[in-house]
């Protein structure tokens, strides 16, 4: 699996977007970028997944570049209950891999 | 449609204690997993079972067993609890064993040993 490095922690305030970049500059051609969120003694769930480009969901929107060696992972308008830490994987879609969740980053919004 | 479920979500051991962590999912997924979280980590994976009938160690094995009872049920054991087996233990599922499949978390067991 592809290493990769993202921000130890960020703060925002309520109302804020927050982008979280996530560097992976060995991600292999049919590497797929993931985010896990996980809020405070909860497991991790999914929340967007994306190859290429620019996906969006209810919850999020994915920003993949040309390249693929780094993905941006954008939050609009944040609530005290996007306070949670954010993981970025990389992995492919065949064989079985092991996730490496790695410490993620710790996005605390304030009031 | 429960997801994944865990018991216990508490307990706490004396040290050699032993004990079995309890894991079942009813997406009739082929891959299931154990994670621990230590405070202010990340998860690292104990065992997975890639499908129904196989095992293998993942990055943190040592001290534990583990047993996929059936395509529903993956058990974790501890056979002799060391205050250093203190942690929070994540137990998962996907449909596949590729990073492109979602894995579903249960709610977790928090375990102390004294």
């Amino acid at each position: 699996l592809a290493k990769t490095t993202q921000p130890i922690s960020m703060d925002s305030y309520e109302g804020q977007e927050v982008n979280i970049t996530c560097s992976h500059n060995n991600i292999a051609t049919n590497d797929y970028i993931t985010w896990y969120q996980q809020f405070p003694s909860q497991g991790p769930r999914f929340i967007i997944q994306g190859y290429k480009t620019k996906v969006t969901n209810e919850v999020a929107s994915l920003f993949i570049p040309a390249d693929r060696k780094s993905s941006t992972l954008s939050l609009p308008r944040v609530s005290l209950s996007d306070t949670a830490v954010y993981y970025c994987l990389v992995g492919g879609n065949t064989g079985f891999q092991k996730l490496v969740f790695g410490t993620g980053t710790r996005l605390l919004v304030s009031p | 449609n429960a997801g994944v479920t865990q018991t216990p979500k508490f307990q706490v051991l004396k040290t050699g204690q032993s004990m079995t962590l309890q894991c079942a999912q009813d997406m009739n997924h082929n891959s299931m997993y154990w994670y621990r979280q230590d405070p202010g980590m990340g998860l690292r994976l104990i065992y997975y079972s890639a499908s129904e009938g196989t095992t293998d160690k993942g990055e943190v094995p040592n001290g534990y067993n583990v047993s996929r009872l059936n395509k529903r049920e993956f058990s974790l054991r501890l056979e002799s609890a060391a205050p250093s087996q203190t942690s929070v233990y994540f137990c998962a599922s996907s449909a596949q064993g590729s990073s492109y499949n979602e894995q579903f978390f249960g709610p977790g067991t928090r375990l102390t040993v004294l």
